[in-house]
Order: structure tokens, then C-alpha cells, then sequence
């Protein structure tokens, strides 16, 4: 499909649990970052991380934790969710952020439900 | 704000006919521009990235851009019923592409 994963593809946790997304890149990228996809709404961009450093929190409640380890893994990490945080969670890479080198691909997404 | 502005339709063309799908930006620094193609319960796949003014061609797409005018659209010739799906159009702002909310096209046999 793409050179972007996403895991699990679907996920369904109570407003107590801890989860994790993951999402990895094989497409030699510099670029991640995170959107959340509700019904009706245009996709959100979350985070934006270039060369592993954070260039972009879109005010994104702290129940949502970003972590970068490296330049082909992106992280997720969920915490005390509320039910309106169920949408869709795509994960995107690009070769950078500047002109020309910011073609976004995305991952399949998680389908994350929230009890 | 910084906006991406889109019809959400539907709109529906017949197969064969020359589907046009349009969209408006507010950020006047915006320089890339992106039209994405979603099906239902799938995630958004590139069909076509445009920076310079004027026309974009690749298969049966064309995308054309009017920065004067903030003006994206794009046009999908020889309309197939698996063009179905909802048209996404997306511009650079900073570290992050702005998205519209998406155009829904049918193509009917």
C-alpha cells in the first residue's frame, strides 16, 4: 500500500486505560506527524516533528503525548481520553517541510474508540 | 485563521464526462498545494502536488493553480465510477498543510 504503518488499526480503550499509537516511515523521511480525522471536520494536524525535534504542537490537549525516537518512528501515547477524542488518527511522513519537499503520505490510520 | 474552503457536494458527474473540482486558500504565503483522493474508511492517498501558477498534468488529472487569485482546482477527465470518493485539497502553511474539508464526487455508470 504505502511506506507508512500504522498500529493497530483499530483501537477501542476506556477513558481510564494507557495506549499507545505507533507509526513507522520506510521511505527515508525527515518529516512525521499526527492528525486526528473526526466526522464532518477537515483533518487536524496534532504534531509535527522534523529531524526527530517537535516543530509544531497544535494545541493539543496533554492527554496526548508525542514521542519521536528517531527520524522513522513516530509514537502516540494516550492517556485519560475522553469519548470525543474517537476519530481517526493518521500518521503522515514528507522528505522535509519546505518547498517542494513537503508531499505528505500517509499511514492506513487507527480507528480509536473511546468508552 | 488560515483556511482551505471547498465545496462539499456531492458532486455528481456521469462516466466519461470531465469532473472539476474546486477550492480556495486564505494564507497568501502558501506555496505548495496538494490534492488528496479519500475512499471511505481509507486514509488519504496523493494524487497530485502543484507550486507554480497554471496547469498540472498527470494522466487524467490536471491541477491548476491561480495564486493571485488563492485558486486550486483540479479536473479529472474521462470520469470512472472508482473516482468515487471524497477529493481533498491541502495548503503549505509553516510545518503544516492546511486541509479543506473535502469535495465528495459520484461518478455514475
Amino acid at each position: 500500500e504505502t511506506g507508512v504503518t500504522q498500529t493497530p488499526r483499530h483501537l477501542v480503550m476506556g477513558m481510564t486505560n494507557k495506549k499507545s499509537l505507533k507509526c513507522e516511515q520506510h521511505l527515508g523521511h525527515n518529516a512525521m506527524y499526527w492528525y486526528k480525522q473526526s466526522a464532518k471536520k477537515p483533518l487536524e494536524l496534532m504534531f509535527v516533528y522534523n529531524f526527530k525535534e517537535q516543530t509544531e504542537n497544535n494545541s493539543v490537549p496533554s492527554r496526548f503525548s508525542p514521542e519521536c525516537p528517531n527520524s522513522s518512528h513516530l509514537f502516540l501515547h494516550l492517556h485519560t481520553l475522553q469519548p470525543e477524542d474517537s476519530a481517526l488518527y493518521l500518521c503522515a511522513s514528507s522528505p522535509g517541510v519546505g518547498l517542494a519537499r513537503d508531499e505528505q503520505f500517509f499511514g492506513p490510520g487507527t480507528r480509536l474508540t473511546v468508552l | 485563521q488560515k483556511e482551505v474552503e471547498q465545496n462539499s457536494g456531492p458532486l455528481s458527474v456521469p462516466e466519461g464526462a470531465i469532473a472539476s473540482l474546486n477550492c480556495t486558500y486564505s494564507d497568501r504565503g502558501s506555496q505548495s498545494f496538494f490534492w488528496y483522493r479519500q475512499y471511505s474508511g481509507k486514509s488519504p492517498e496523493l494524487i497530485m502536488s502543484i507550486y507554480s501558477n497554471g496547469d498540472k498534468e498527470d494522466g487524467r488529472f490536471t491541477a491548476q493553480l491561480n495564486k493571485a487569485s488563492q485558486y486550486v482546482s483540479l479536473l479529472i477527465r474521462d470520469s470512472q465510477p472508482s473516482d468515487s470518493a471524497t477529493y481533498l485539497c491541502a495548503a503549505n502553511s509553516g510545518y503544516a498543510l492546511n486541509f479543506g474539508k473535502g469535495t465528495s464526487l459520484l461518478v455514475t455508470p
